[in-house]
């Protein structure tokens, strides 16, 4: 069985500062996807970033991108320039086989950021 | 940008009554899920729907729970005899097509208090 695990219960960063959020993942698969979730105080779950477990290259988007270690089974998050909209609940996702939406979260990382 | 609509967005019922929540999933989407979430748990899989069948489930998606497409744009998840552990958001989602690559757009959630 697939698992993901976030070590990480709560952080805070500065505003403009870097932050990282941990996760590690296990799973039998060779073809797997990665995923970040956003979910604000709204509740609305919104999707950040996604890696191909094929792919090495990192995926990136805007201020956010990864570090994903595949034979460490690990997929950080980097924000840069934290903005006060990042501040949010972040979860991270593991989908398997031919449906993203079948995916397994993490116990997900509060993230505050702090002007 | 098109998205996912749920209603209702708060629904307070005793328990042992029958629940309907509803999910207008994006028009050209071929692929739907129900998620669910505790407060201050994890987000948790509950099934995935494809050419009106269901594709996986969960193993919380036990004979109390029961998903429909009843008119070709709204899909429903009808949880029988309401439980107080079924107090949750629950986030209907929809993905254009198959494969974990794809993107996963999130409903805002219905929040179902059983009392």
């Amino acid at each position: 069985a697939q698992t993901v695990t976030q070590s990480q219960p709560e952080m805070s960063v500065q505003e403009a500062e870097t932050v990282t959020l941990s996760c590690t993942y296990d799973t039998s698969e060779n073809n797997y996807y990665l995923f970040w979730y956003k979910q604000p105080p709204s509740r609305q779950m919104i999707l950040v970033i996604r890696q191909e477990a094929y792919k090495q290259q990192n995926a990136t988007e805007n201020r956010f991108s990864v570090n994903f270690q595949k034979a460490a089974k690990s997929f950080s998050l980097k924000i840069s320039d934290s903005q006060l909209g990042d501040t949010a609940m972040y979860f991270c996702a593991l989908g398997e086989g031919t449906n993203a939406g079948k995916s397994t979260f993490g116990d997900g990382t509060t993230l505050t950021v702090k002007p | 940008e098109p998205e996912v609509t749920q209603t209702p967005s708060h629904q307070v019922t005793q328990m042992g009554q029958e629940v309907i929540l509803r999910c207008v999933p994006i028009s050209n989407h071929l692929y739907f899920y129900w998620y669910r979430q505790i407060l201050g748990q994890k987000v948790e899989f509950l099934v995935s729907f494809y050419n009106n069948e269901i594709s996986e489930k969960s193993e919380i998606f036990d004979d109390q729970f029961s998903v429909e497409r009843p008119d070709g744009s709204n899909f429903t998840l009808k949880i029988r005899s309401t439980k107080l552990e079924d107090s949750a958001m629950y986030f209907c989602a929809s993905e254009r097509l198959g494969g974990a690559g794809n993107t996963i757009y999130f409903g805002e959630g219905s929040w179902l208090t059983v009392v």
